[in-house]
């Protein structure tokens, strides 16, 4: 199996405050790295996939970088609306798609 | 747009079947795509449980194989899935999804649903 690797686990950030979660794959998977974002009792949203391209709808404040085994997801200025938790996922191995632990942003 | 709704019993006693519905609307699941179901435990990350093309190509995780089956009614336009022999390990939210059309990326989800084991 791929692991997944999340940090930090959750961070406490104010509004306006550039935000970067890391997430690490135990092994090469190129670019097939998607993030979401999740909201208690919501569905989770997709906001970037394959690493690096935002989904359509996803304000441009959102932001992804990385290949290999290095990811990272960039929030440019942290809005009221984006405390959540926001989890990765690989997407090389479709016979064992995993996901990271997940980060929850809280807010300072 | 294409929305997703999880649908079943709430609480499952330990040792007997999980058995969820997802109905899809805003699109036509014989037309094409795979669709997914994800989990959630309590306080945990997100689990993959398993994908099915409308047409009965199937992934599922090995975790779960011996213990998984999803299916697929273009009738209903629903997606299914069993779970046997289920344990409190079993407890969680349980999502469907759609799979987009490259990269094996979930577009779309349902609200979820949450699935209790305890006698």
């Amino acid at each position: 199996d791929i692991q997944m690797t999340q940090s930090p686990s959750s961070l406490s950030a104010s509004v306006g405050d550039r935000v970067t979660i890391t997430c690490r794959a135990s092994q090469s998977i190129y670019s097939y790295l998607n993030w979401y974002q999740h909201k208690p009792g919501k569905a989770p949203k997709l906001l970037i996939y394959a690493a690096s391209s935002l989904q359509s709808g996803v304000p441009s404040r959102f932001s992804g970088r990385g290949s290999g085994t290095d990811f990272t997801l960039t929030i440019s200025s942290l809005q009221p609306e984006d405390f959540a938790t926001y989890y990765c996922q690989q997407s090389y191995s479709n016979f064992r798609l995993t996901f990271g632990g997940g980060t929850k942003v809280e807010i300072k | 747009q294409v929305q997703l709704q999880e649908s079943g019993p709430g609480l499952v006693k330990p040792s007997e079947t999980l058995s969820l519905t997802c109905t899809v609307s805003g699109y036509s699941i014989s037309s094409g795509y795979y669709w997914g179901w994800i989990r959630q435990p309590p306080g945990k990350g997100l689990e993959w449980i398993g994908s099915m093309y409308y047409s009965g190509s199937t992934y599922y995780n090995p975790s779960l194989k011996s213990r998984i089956t999803i299916s697929v009614d273009t009738s209903k336009n629903q997606i299914s899935m069993k779970l046997t022999s289920v344990t409190a390990a079993d407890t969680a939210v349980y999502y469907c999804a759609r799979v987009a059309s490259t990269g094996w990326r979930f577009d779309y989800w349902g609200q979820g649903t949450l699935v209790t084991v305890s006698s």
